[in-house]
């Protein structure tokens, strides 16, 4: 497809079961970007993959969060355990990232809405 | 941590009127961008203002950039009731040789045009 484009749309879940979140991005983006968005909340950063450098996973709030990538193709983002906290909208963007200088915006996906019950 | 804080955190304005919201950051960038969002999914990005500009327009959008304050503001004139949603900046961080690297966004600013 032409946009970034995530699966599922919407998750209900019970607490402590683990679930996994899919982001394609667009063909040929090296950058690929998780956030999560609570309720009426800005952005929070989770984690930042770009090219075949290590992903910057700072943002990942606890050790039950966890992301791949495969080369610059499909991320999934595994969330294990999950806490009723962990209710919220994942977003995963993508952009071209890579070269001095570059300087290019990014592509947005509509979000995975995730509810633990 | 949030490298982006908007302010306000909510503007209601009428028809016609201009908004204007703010941001502030924290540390060096390669640029800083503003996104729009509706509905609370997906953003849609406005505009990309680089780290050696100071101003930039994009229709009936205009930003500026004070690197030396680190701040930068959007200013939408003749508002519109269409352009009722969530605005957020977002700094695009500088990696190691001057690419580009993460994007990581402020808390927003809801903006409610009223018709």
């Amino acid at each position: 497809g032409a946009g970034v484009s995530q699966s599922p749309s919407n998750k209900v879940t019970e607490k402590g079961k683990d679930v996994e979140l899919r982001c394609d991005p667009i063909s040929g983006h090296t950058a690929l970007y998780w956030y999560r968005q609570r309720l009426g909340q800005g952005l929070e950063f989770l984690i930042y993959f770009q090219g075949n450098s290590a992903p910057d996973k700072s943002g990942l709030p606890s050790d039950r969060f966890s992301a791949e990538r495969t080369g610059e193709s499909v991320s999934t983002l595994t969330i294990q355990r999950t806490q009723q906290e962990d209710s919220a909208v994942y977003l995963c963007a993508s952009s071209l990232a890579l070269g001095f200088s570059a300087n290019t915006e990014a592509f947005f996906g509509q979000g995975t809405r995730l509810t633990v019950v | 941590s949030q490298q982006g804080e908007e302010d306000p955190q909510a503007l209601s304005i009428q028809e016609g009127e201009n908004a204007t919201m703010n941001c502030s950051y924290k540390t060096s960038i390669n640029n800083l961008q503003w996104y729009r969002q509706n509905s609370g999914r997906g953003l849609v990005h406005l505009i990309l203002i680089r780290s050696n500009e100071r101003e930039k327009h994009s229709g009936r959008l205009r930003v500026t950039l004070d690197t030396s304050k680190k701040s930068s503001s959007l200013l939408i004139t003749a508002s519109r009731a269409a352009d009722t949603a969530s605005y957020f900046c977002a700094t695009a961080l500088m990696n190691y040789g001057g690419s580009q690297g993460n994007l990581i966004f402020g808390k927003g600013t809801k903006l409610s045009v009223k018709p």
